[in-house]
């Protein structure tokens, strides 16, 4: 079955830090993936998306998300958080018309 | 442009009972999709609407269900409730026909189960 993996549950950074989250999918089709970002209070948006060309891709905000394919990943990475990115922040992939998510990250920038 | 509209935004309902959750999706969104959203099992996809077809169905059993209509309006329904059911019911809409997954979701409708 298809999942998606996001290794770390709980990340808390001081502002300034660089930000890697890893996001590890299992599916071995062709792939859609998406960040998407819910910050305290509001709905989910989009972050950044890949569907095909270059697997570097730039979000919002200063995210960006390298595809790759080898490895199944795509990881989000910031290289200066602010204390406006504390947010939770979910890794999914289409596959077969439907987006299967990851268990979300929650951020935490201290300021 | 008027973003994805959910109500109501909260609910408390008791066991046994049912709901309806209701989703007025952005204008000339044809494709809608709902979410269940728990602290433990993170975002659940429930189904998928098109043009008033169900295109996909997640993993739930038969108390959840859905309809669209013409107008792209949909709602959900659960029946017999459980406390298990409690969660925050999201709803998204896409303007893709092929559902690649570009989803603009509501703030959610937050229901408790007594």
């Amino acid at each position: 079955a298809q999942s998606v993996s996001q290794h770390n549950h709980h990340v808390i950074l001081s502002e300034a830090a660089s930000l890697e989250l890893g996001c590890n999918y299992s599916y071995g089709g062709t792939v859609n993936l998406f960040w998407y970002v819910q910050y305290p209070g509001q709905h989910l948006q989009l972050l950044l998306k890949y569907f095909s060309g270059d697997p570097l891709v730039k979000g919002i905000k200063g995210f960006e998300a390298e595809f790759i394919k080898s490895k199944f990943s795509f990881n989000l990475r910031k290289p200066s958080v602010q204390w406006s990115d504390t947010a939770e922040y979910f890794c999914a992939v289409n596959a077969r018309h439907q987006l299967i998510w990851g268990a979300g990250t929650k951020l935490i920038i201290k300021p | 442009k008027a973003g994805v509209t959910q109500t109501p935004r909260y609910l408390i309902k008791t066991r046994g009972q049912q709901v309806t959750l209701s989703c007025s999706p952005i204008s000339g969104h044809r494709s809608v999709s709902w979410y269940q959203q728990t602290p433990g099992q993170g975002l659940q996809f429930l189904f998928e609407y098109f043009s008033e077809t169900q295109r996909n169905k997640g993993n739930f059993p038969g108390r959840f269900s859905g309809r669209q209509f013409s107008n792209s309006r949909s709602e959900m329904n659960v029946s017999t409730l459980e406390l298990g059911d409690s969660a925050l019911y999201l709803c998204a809409s896409s303007s893709w026909e092929d559902y690649i997954g570009e989803l603009f979701f509501g703030e959610g409708s937050r229901l408790t189960v007594l």
